[in-house]
């Protein structure tokens, strides 16, 4: 069965750094963009960044512009986070995500999600 | 940015009710909205894509539908494994976006 799971999230301080990896199973990775989306205690999701299968097309919301890298190891078929100047409001549960056939597409495919806390 | 705004943000239903969320967008969009239902404790679940595309194995009584800057996801007949919350979704230019999620709850 296809699927995603996400590892590396924990409590960090304010300014710290945290690197989050998504290890996918079952389908063949590099065809698919992948996201990552965070989902903060109690409150809606937010879209993070995308990567394209080649690991060249790239972006992230203005929220996390400068501050998170997105990258991918195809042949490990891995998805990673980078998030360095950690504030308060980065935590979240964080969510690697496949889209489902192209980046203009829904995710049809998420992992079960790694909490992030940011404490101050 | 594209904003998406859902309403209601909270529904209470019965068991066997025909419930419809609304998905508006600050401008318009493509035909490429999504919809999600998210259970407690758990990722979220595609169940629509492409405004009115039902995902593999989502029962038929989920149906999407809407175009430009209105989009709906109904839910017929609700089954108590139903009772979640939903989020729209889109991603326009480029950019994703969701809604802010509407909390479907018994009645």
């Amino acid at each position: 069965q296809v699927h995603l799971v996400e590892s590396g999230g924990g409590l960090v301080k304010r300014g710290g750094s945290l690197r989050l990896s998504c290890a996918a199973s079952r389908f063949t990775f590099s065809n698919y963009y992948m996201s990552w989306i965070r989902q903060a205690p109690g409150k809606g999701l937010e879209w993070v960044s995308y990567i394209g299968g080649s690991g060249t097309t790239i972006d992230y919301a203005k929220s996390v512009k400068g501050r998170f890298t997105i990258s991918r190891d195809n042949p490990k078929n891995s998805l990673y986070l980078q998030m360095t100047s950690l504030r308060v409001e980065d935590t979240a549960v964080y969510y690697c995500a496949r889209a489902r056939a192209g980046v203009s597409d829904a995710f049809d495919l998420w992992g079960q999600g790694t909490m992030v806390t940011v404490s101050s | 940015d594209i904003q998406l705004t859902q309403s209601p943000s909270f529904l209470s239903a019965s068991v066997g009710d025909r419930v419809t969320i609304t998905c508006r967008a600050s401008q318009a969009i493509s035909s490429s909205l999504a919809w999600y239902q998210q259970k407690p404790g758990r990722a979220p679940k595609l169940l629509i894509y492409t405004t009115s595309t039902l995902q593999s194995g989502v029962p038929s009584r989920f149906s999407g539908s809407g175009s430009g800057t209105e989009f709906t996801l109904t839910v017929n007949s609700l089954q108590p494994e139903d009772f979640a919350t939903y989020y729209c979704q889109q991603p326009h230019s480029f950019q994703y976006a969701f809604g802010q999620g509407t909390k479907l709850e018994i009645k």
